[in-house]
C-alpha cells in the first residue's frame, strides 16, 4: 500500500458526460500528479500541483483539468467524455517537486473510466 | 524531446532463469532514472530510484544498476511471483515512461 488513495474505483458512464476522480496524496506529500494509462498510449503525464499551484502540464485534453485543495488533496475533472478517454488514470504524490537529483512519485492504485 | 524505450516488450523466463531488462533513455538533465513494477490493473509499484551513472541497488532477486544512456534491471533466479510489468521512467522537467517489459515466469 502506496499511502496514496483514489476514487472510485470504476467509473462507466456515456459520450459527453463529466465525471470528477479523486486523490488522497501521502501523509506529509505536497505534490500531486496525475497520469492517464491506455492499452496503446502507456503510462502518459497529465498534470502536476504542489501546495495548491498548478507546477507542470503534460499531455493533458483541454477537456480536462485539475485543483487540488488546501487539505492536499486533489481532483481531475473531465467533460465532454469521448470513447477514447476509457483508461485507468493514476494520482502520484511525492514529498516536493524536486528534492536533491530527482523526488520519487507513489503511485495510487487507479481509478478506471469505461465511456459507453 | 524526451524519450524512454524498454526493451524486449516481452519476456518468458522459466522460474530460476536469470535475466536483464533494458532501459533506454534520451533525456536532457537527466534528475533520476526510475524503476516500478506494475501488476495488471494496479498501480505502478515504486523499486529503485537512481540519480548517477554506476549506481547500483538491489532489492531481493532484483538489481537496478545506470550508465549514461541506459539503465538496466537484473532478475536473478526469479520465481512465478516476480510475474509483472516493469516500468523504467526518466526524470528531466518531468517523469517520462517507457512503455514496459511485461515479464512472465513460468513454474
Amino acid at each position: 500500500d502506496s499511502g496514496v488513495t483514489q476514487t472510485p474505483k470504476h467509473l462507466i458512464t456515456a459520450t459527453g458526460q463529466r465525471v470528477t476522480l479523486r486523490c488522497s496524496p501521502r501523509s506529509g506529500d505536497l505534490s500531486v500528479y496525475w497520469y492517464q494509462q491506455s492499452l496503446d498510449q502507456g503510462l502518459q503525464f497529465l498534470i502536476q500541483y504542489y501546495n495548491g499551484e498548478e507546477r507542470a502540464k503534460g499531455n493533458i485534453l483541454e477537456r480536462f483539468s485539475a485543483q487540488q485543495f488546501p487539505d492536499l488533496h486533489s481532483e481531475l475533472n473531465l467533460s465532454s467524455l469521448e470513447l477514447g478517454d476509457s483508461a485507468l488514470y493514476f494520482c502520484a504524490s511525492s514529498v516536493a517537486p524536486t528534492s536533491g537529483g530527482g523526488e520519487t512519485q507513489y503511485f495510487g492504485p487507479g481509478t478506471r473510466l469505461l465511456v459507453l | 524531446e524526451d524519450q524512454v524505450t524498454q526493451s524486449p516488450e516481452a519476456l518468458r523466463l522459466q522460474e530460476g532463469e536469470s535475466s536483464s531488462l533494458n532501459c533506454s533513455y534520451t533525456v536532457s538533465g537527466l534528475r533520476g532514472l526510475f524503476w516500478y513494477r506494475q501488476d495488471p490493473g494496479k498501480g505502478p509499484e515504486f523499486l529503485f530510484t537512481l540519480y548517477s551513472a554506476g549506481e547500483e541497488k538491489e532489492k531481493e532477486r532484483l538489481k537496478a544498476t545506470l550508465t549514461k544512456k541506459e539503465s538496466f534491471l537484473h532478475i536473478t533466479a526469479p520465481k512465478p511471483e516476480d510475474s509483472a510489468t516493469y516500468l523504467c521512467a526518466a526524470r528531466a522537467q518531468k517523469l517520462v515512461f517507457g512503455q514496459g517489459t511485461r515479464l512472465t515466469i513460468n513454474p
